[in-house]
C-alpha cells in the first residue's frame, strides 16, 4: 500500500522557519518526481515545488522562490521543505505529493504563520 | 503561467442525474511528447485530493466508471454519469504539461 505521511508541520511566527518532512512507503520513490502542494484555509490548491527523482532539478513557484527549498533522501525514501522568511500568506495545509503526472498524496500537515 | 477556468463553480445535482464540469486552459496542454497531461481530482470534505482521470481520459484505479473525461487542447471535461451521495465535494481540473502546475478553481457538487 502506496504510503506518504507527512510532518512538522505547527505554528510559527512571520519571519520564521519550519521544515516539513515526508516519508514514502509502498511504491519505489527514487523513481517518482516528487512534489509540496498547499492549501489555504477555505481556498483551492497551489502547486509550490517539484523535484526530479536524483534531486538534480527543482522548480518552484514564484511566491515561494528563494525562501523555500525542496530536497530528498533516496535513501531514507524521504521529501523535505524547508521553509524560510514565512509569511502569513504560507498559512495552509501541506500535502506531500507525487509529481503531477503520477497520483499519490499524503493526508497533510498544517503550517499556521501567525503572531 | 496557464491559467485554468472551471465552470461552474456550484454544481447542485440530484441524486442518480448526471453531472459535467468544464475546464478551459489560457494555453494548449500537449507536451512535447505528443501527451496531454490534464488530471481531474476529487477532493471529499475533510480529505486530501484523490486523483480520478489523467491525460484528459483515463481513469485511475478503483475509480468508478461513472467517471469520464474528455476534450482535447484546451477545453476538457468531467462527466458523471449518475451521481451518488458519495460523489460530494469540490473537483479540480490541473494540468501538469507546463510548470508551475496549476488547478482551477474547483467546482463545489452537491446534492439538491
Amino acid at each position: 500500500e502506496v504510503q506518504l505521511v507527512e510532518s512538522g508541520g505547527g505554528l510559527v511566527q512571520p519571519g520564521g522557519s519550519l521544515r516539513l518532512s515526508c516519508a514514502a512507503s509502498g511504491f519505489t520513490f527514487s523513481s517518482y518526481w516528487m512534489s509540496w502542494v498547499r492549501q489555504g484555509p477555505g481556498k483551492g490548491l497551489e502547486w509550490v515545488a517539484i523535484i526530479k527523482p536524483d534531486g538534480s532539478e527543482k522548480y518552484y513557484v514564484d511566491s515561494v522562490k528563494g525562501r523555500f527549498t525542496i530536497s530528498r533522501d533516496n535513501a531514507k525514501n524521504s521529501l523535505y521543505v524547508q521553509m524560510n522568511s514565512l509569511r502569513a500568506e504560507d498559512t495552509a495545509m501541506y500535502y506531500c505529493a507525487t509529481g503531477g503526472r503520477d497520483p499519490y498524496w499524503g493526508q497533510g500537515t498544517l503550517v499556521t504563520v501567525s503572531s | 503561467d496557464v491559467v485554468m477556468t472551471q465552470s461552474p463553480l456550484s454544481l447542485p445535482v440530484s441524486l442518480g442525474q448526471p453531472a459535467s464540469i468544464s475546464c478551459r486552459c489560457s494555453q494548449s496542454l500537449v507536451d512535447s511528447d505528443g501527451n496531454t497531461y490534464l488530471n481531474w481530482f476529487q477532493q471529499r470534505p475533510g480529505q486530501s485530493p484523490r486523483r480520478l482521470i489523467y491525460k484528459v481520459s483515463n481513469r485511475d484505479s478503483g475509480v468508478p466508471d461513472r467517471f469520464s473525461g474528455s476534450g482535447a487542447g484546451t477545453d476538457f471535461t468531467l462527466e458523471i454519469s449518475r451521481v451518488e451521495a458519495e460523489d460530494v465535494g469540490v473537483y479540480y481540473c490541473m494540468q501538469a504539461t507546463h510548470w508551475p502546475h496549476t488547478f482551477g478553481q474547483g467546482t463545489k457538487l452537491e446534492i439538491k
